[in-house]
């Protein structure tokens, strides 16, 4: 069965303390991991898509990296303004999505 | 443009009454999805449309029901309200196309079932 566990569940950081959020995955024929951003009472904000091994992308201080079993998003130098949920999620060649439980990140000023 | 709307944004009921949480793009998208977000647990898929008069089945349909009558709307309708239904509920859509483009997301309900 597919599945996606991310880790870890919570995370603190100070200003400017660089770090790495991890998503692990096992499915049938990856299409496509997605990376989305959840604000409390808001619901998720897309950020990247990664279609295949070894493919990265960046947006301001955020940068997705993606291997056959897991992704990291990269968080350097974060500012309080990054303070959010992290959801991965996964598309197999059957259609399904799977989204992973998430990582809460704070960053203290 | 609003992009995906939800309504209400909160709810309560009884055990055993019915309600419908509504959902409404204006993006002209072709696929729209529901899911529920549970502490601790990931997104999970209930009901999901490709397009005006089809709909299928996701990974928790029991208890719910859906119809796409317009592009525009998708509701989701709760038949008999019980506890374990106590989540928050969030719609979401996409452009027709490959299937693993981003969905776009409401703000959610959150509904409390006593």
């Amino acid at each position: 069965e597919d599945q996606v566990t991310q880790s870890p569940e919570a995370l603190r950081l100070q200003e400017g303390e660089s770090s790495s959020l991890n998503c692990s995955y096992t499915v049938s024929g990856l299409r496509g991991l997605f990376w989305y951003r959840q604000d409390p009472g808001k619901g998720p904000e897309f950020l990247f898509t990664l279609y295949s091994a070894g493919e990265e992308k960046e947006k301001e201080r955020l940068k997705a990296t993606l291997t056959k079993k897991e992704s990291f998003l990269h968080i350097t130098a974060p500012k309080p303004e990054d303070s959010a949920t992290y959801l991965c999620a996964v598309q197999a060649k059957n259609n399904d999505m799977r989204f992973g439980a998430g990582t809460r990140l704070t960053v203290k000023p | 443009n609003a992009g995906v709307t939800q309504t209400p944004k909160f709810q309560v009921l009884k055990t055993g009454q019915s309600m419908t949480l509504q959902c409404a793009q204006d993006m002209n998208h072709e696929y729209m999805s529901w899911y529920r977000q549970d502490p601790g647990m990931g997104l999970r898929l209930i009901h999901y449309s490709v397009g005006a008069g089809i709909t299928d089945q996701g990974e928790v349909p029991n208890g719910y029901n859906v119809s796409r009558s317009t592009t525009e709307d998708f509701p989701l309708r709760l038949l008999s309200a019980a506890p374990s239904q106590t989540s928050v509920y969030f719609c979401a859509s996409r452009p027709r196309g490959p299937s693993n483009q981003p969905q776009h997301f409401g703000d959610g309900t959150r509904l409390s079932i006593l």
